[in-house]
């Protein structure tokens, strides 16, 4: 799987957006980027993922740029309940044993 | 409604003994894994199963043993060999190797005594 970097901490207001930076120089053409985040002393949730497309759900926007080495996670108008850990995982949708890791992620603290 | 449920949410365990951590799952998922995080790290993958009666180890397995009876069950023992047990454990199933269906459960924090 590519290598993944994130800033180790951000703070957002609430209301405001919360953009959330991941650098993944080495993907490869057929690996996606995904998003989970923890919430404390829970599990992971998954949020989004895109391969190379920008990509919007009920709960956030990917944004993945054009040479695919770095993405940003949206969060048009974040809340004091989406303070979490946030993880960018690359790689392929489906590979038998290539499972899902998770580095450090980006600490979000909303703030009112 | 559909889940995954991890037992108990807290486990007190005294030094040299064996204990285990359920998980079971009703979603009708294939795979199933299990992860170990300390304070302020990442998810370290200790075990998973694609399907019943095979499981492989994972980045941390030692000290650790698993078991795959039945598609909805991935009980997981650790053992005295784990020389640093105390940390919060987090079971998840998935529909095949899909990356984006994890499915987590709330987890079993252990403390060693």
């Amino acid at each position: 799987d590519a290598k993944t970097t994130q800033p180790p901490s951000m703070d957002c207001a609430e209301g405001r957006a919360a953009n959330l930076p991941c650098n993944h120089s080495t993907i490869s053409g057929n690996e996606y980027v995904y998003w989970y985040r923890q919430i404390h002393s829970q599990g992971p949730q998954y949020i989004i993922h895109g391969l190379k497309n920008n990509e919007t759900n009920e709960m956030a926007s990917l944004i993945i740029t054009e040479d695919r080495k770095s993405s940003t996670l949206i969060l048009p108008h974040a809340t004091l309940r989406d303070t979490a850990v946030y993880y960018c995982i690359v790689r392929v949708a489906s590979n038998a044993g290539n499972m899902l890791t998770f580095g450090g992620g980006t600490r979000l603290m909303v703030k009112p | 409604d559909g889940g995954i449920t991890q037992s108990p949410k807290y486990l007190f365990r005294k030094e040299g003994q064996n204990v285990t951590l359920s998980c079971e799952q009703n979603l009708n998922h294939d795979a199933m894994y299990w992860y170990r995080q300390d304070p302020g790290q990442g998810l370290r993958l200790i075990y998973y199963s694609q399907i019943v009666n095979d499981f492989q180890k994972g980045d941390i397995a030692e000290g650790y043993s698993v078991s795959r009876e039945k598609k909805e069950s991935f009980p997981l023992t650790v053992t005295s060999a784990q020389k640093n047990p105390t940390a919060f454990y987090l079971c998840a199933s998935s529909m095949s190797l899909r990356a984006d269906g994890y499915t987590f459960g709330s987890g079993t924090r252990l403390t060693v005594v």
